[in-house]
């Protein structure tokens, strides 16, 4: 079946550091892959998405690559912010299927 | 352009009671998708609806628990007899055909 493995937190970083938050799938064919972002005591936002191998989504500085030859698709930020600070999460949707599968998410926290 | 609407937002219920989760989708959405976010986890599909269907519900448990999006009104998950397990925050999203889904601001069920 189809499985979303994120990097485990909780990550703690520094204003204006550098993130990466690391996601692989398993999944057969070629599904289309999502970043969503939860604050606290919200519903989930899509953050940005990819929809075939080597495309690039991004979205408030936020950018995750589509790499089909290493099944990921991690999470980068140059200089975070403390507002950044949430639950990512990672999932993908394949084929027919319309369900998403999630990761377990990760959580950032961002200090000032 | 409203969002996904979700009501109530918190719900609470004693062991044995039903509880009725509502959730409008985006004005041109007829796609209707649930997840639950147990504590600390990741969200799990449950069901995906169309008007009047009922499209995918491999991810409901087998008992207790209903869902339906009628040709007029909101989209509905029911519980029947909740227990304490479930505790969580349901989530609905839609979607307009085959695209990205948003998500609305969950209800939070507590089981007293």
């Amino acid at each position: 079946g189809n499985s979303v493995t994120q990097m485990e937190g909780p990550v703690t970083l520094s204003e204006e550091a550098f993130l990466t938050i690391n996601c692989t799938y398993t999944a057969t064919g070629y599904p289309s892959l999502f970043w969503y972002v939860q604050y606290p005591g919200e519903g989930l936002q899509l953050l940005l998405k990819a929809t075939k191998a080597d495309d690039k989504g991004s979205n408030k500085g936020f950018e995750a690559t589509y790499r089909k030859e290493t099944t990921s698709f991690h999470l980068e930020k140059g200089s975070v912010q403390v507002s950044d600070s949430a639950v990512y999460f990672c999932a993908l949707i394949r084929g027919s299927a319309r369900q998403l599968t999630f990761g377990s998410g990760t959580q950032l926290t961002v200090l000032p | 352009n409203a969002g996904v609407m979700q009501n109530p937002r918190h719900l609470v219920r004693r062991r044995g009671q039903e509880a009725r989760l509502r959730c409008s989708p985006m004005k041109g959405h007829s796609h209707v998708y649930w997840y639950r976010q147990l504590p600390e986890e990741g969200l799990k599909f449950m069901v995906y609806l169309q008007k009047e269907n009922i499209i995918d519900e491999s991810g409901m448990p087998k008992e207790r628990f209903s869902a339906e999006f009628p040709k007029e009104g909101p989209s509905i998950l029911r519980i029947q007899q909740v227990v304490r397990g479930d505790s969580a925050a349901y989530f609905c999203a839609s979607s307009p055909r085959e695209e990205a889904q948003f998500f609305g601001p969950g209800t939070r069920l507590t089981v007293l």
